[in-house]
């Protein structure tokens, strides 16, 4: 049953804590990609990563941070240093073959919530 | 910057109506135009449009672009209560592949 899984579904993180959001997709997919929603926006792109080994900073890289040591796996590390963390996080994935690379596939989502 | 922007944000109708949701961008080497539906979680994906003046359908759902205008529209025809949900639109385009850029999204509610 191929798809993309996130975890966990709820995060709450005291300030000044660093956590990291698991995202895992057995879709054989090469592109991986990490948003975030805020209520009354769309998705904002983070990070992305077209092959193992190599990512991008998106449009908010700011206070973030990414690994892509393996092809399925592409977690996120919230840092200390992002200024309003709370939020609704999304992981996506895609082939990298024409335009197959523009539909991206989304996983459930993780609602992180800092107090 | 590339800009997506759609409209309405929100919209209420009654099961049995026909919605139009719009979606205008401006974005530099456009590639493509999804339109993606999320219901609670998980946007799930739509249509994808790459040729303007081409319909594509899927049961009550339909969609086209246009290129010159630099938009394209979503329509639900009999509209029910399941159609209820947030309506993204992204737009492929820049020096990246794979990079999508989101709309805000149109929150349609659909009442019985």
């Amino acid at each position: 049953d191929g798809g993309i899984t996130q975890s966990p579904k709820y995060l709450f993180r005291k300030e000044g804590q660093n956590v990291t959001l698991s995202c895992e997709q057995n879709l054989n997919h090469d592109a991986m990609y990490w948003y975030r929603q805020d209520p009354g926006q769309g998705l904002r792109l983070i990070y992305y990563s077209q092959i193992v080994n190599d990512f991008q900073k998106g449009d908010i890289a700011e206070g973030y941070s990414v690994s892509r040591e393996k092809k399925e796996s592409f977690p996120l590390t919230v840092t200390s240093a992002q200024k309003n963390p709370t939020a609704f996080y999304l992981c996506a994935s895609s082939r990298r073959t024409g335009e197959n690379y523009n539909e991206q596939f989304f996983g459930p989502g993780t609602r992180l919530t800092v107090l | 910057e590339d800009k997506v922007v759609q409209s309405p944000l929100s919209l209420v109708v009654h099961e049995g109506d026909t919605v139009t949701l719009n979606c205008s961008y401006e974005v530099t080497n456009f590639r493509s135009l999804l339109w993606y539906k999320q219901e609670k979680k998980a946007p799930t994906f739509l249509f994808m449009l790459t040729s303007s003046g081409i319909e594509k359908k899927s049961g009550r759902l339909s969609s086209i672009l246009d290129k010159k205008e630099l938009f394209s529209i979503l329509n639900i025809t009999a509209t029910q209560t399941g159609d209820s949900a947030v309506y993204l639109c992204a737009v492929a385009g820049g020096t990246s592949y794979g990079k999508l850029t989101f709309g805000q999204g149109t929150i349609l509610t659909v009442h019985p």
